[in-house]
């Protein structure tokens, strides 16, 4: 099993641009979520989905999109790209969303810059 | 927006000694509580994921233990390594079960 996979590893976008981060995962995991992680500022929670064409709000989820039409894939869409969201990306996923005491598994990250 | 609080935020010890670091949580409508450990420049990865109140897990060095009543796990390492720089996060579900919430971590970082 590859676990869960992000594309891209690093990217540069102007401000305004628009782009998708790409996140799969091979374990049919139920539940996965997206973070994004700031100095000082911890993991924090964007978008979350307990299951195909379920999805609902993080902590922070102003100025992002998400679906997800097949249980392995859950992108995340930066509609207009800010500076404030230069940040490390990361997509989680775990078995149910429903089980508390499941093992979350990390992607490697997605390092974005926004000039 | 859940409060979690860790305890110290980074931590420098020498090689050898043990240490331990505190995290804090609401104690109302608790599910469970993850620790995960994330070196530098990798992904978070999990150590442990501990439910009842005065659960006790252990894997090698670290250990962990938890007080639901009072919303507060401890974690220790036993004679710490080089390999054990990192930091240490805390996770717990309450309120929602579904919701991971994570505190801010404390770094470790063990001198030879």
């Amino acid at each position: 099993n590859a676990g869960v996979t992000q594309t891209p590893k690093f990217q540069v976008l102007k401000t305004g641009q628009s782009m998708t981060l790409q996140c799969a995962q091979d374990m049919n995991h139920e539940y996965m979520s997206w973070y994004r992680q700031d100095p000082g500022m911890g993991l924090r929670l964007i978008h979350y989905s307990v299951g195909a064409g379920i999805t609902d709000q993080g902590e922070v989820p102003n100025g992002y999109n998400v679906s997800r039409s097949t249980t392995e894939d859950f992108p995340l869409r930066l509609l207009s790209a800010a500076p404030s969201q230069t940040s490390v990306y990361f997509c989680a996923s775990r078995n149910s969303g429903g089980a508390p005491q499941e093992t979350q598994y990390f992607g490697p990250g997605t390092r974005l810059l926004v000039l | 927006i859940l409060n979690v609080e860790q305890s110290p935020q980074s931590l420098h010890v020498q090689e050898g000694d043990s240490t331990n670091f505190t995290c804090s949580f609401p104690s109302s409508n608790f599910y469970a509580l993850h620790w995960y450990r994330w070196e530098t420049a990798k992904s978070p990865e999990a150590l442990f994921v501990m439910t009842l109140n005065g659960d006790e897990k252990k894997k090698g060095r670290i250990s962990a233990t938890l007080n639901t009543k009072e919303g507060y796990s401890y974690l220790y390492i036993k004679g710490s390594q080089p390999e054990d720089s990192a930091t240490y996060l805390c996770a717990p579900h309450t309120g929602t079960a579904s919701k991971l919430t994570f505190g801010t971590g404390t770094r470790l970082q063990v001198m030879l």
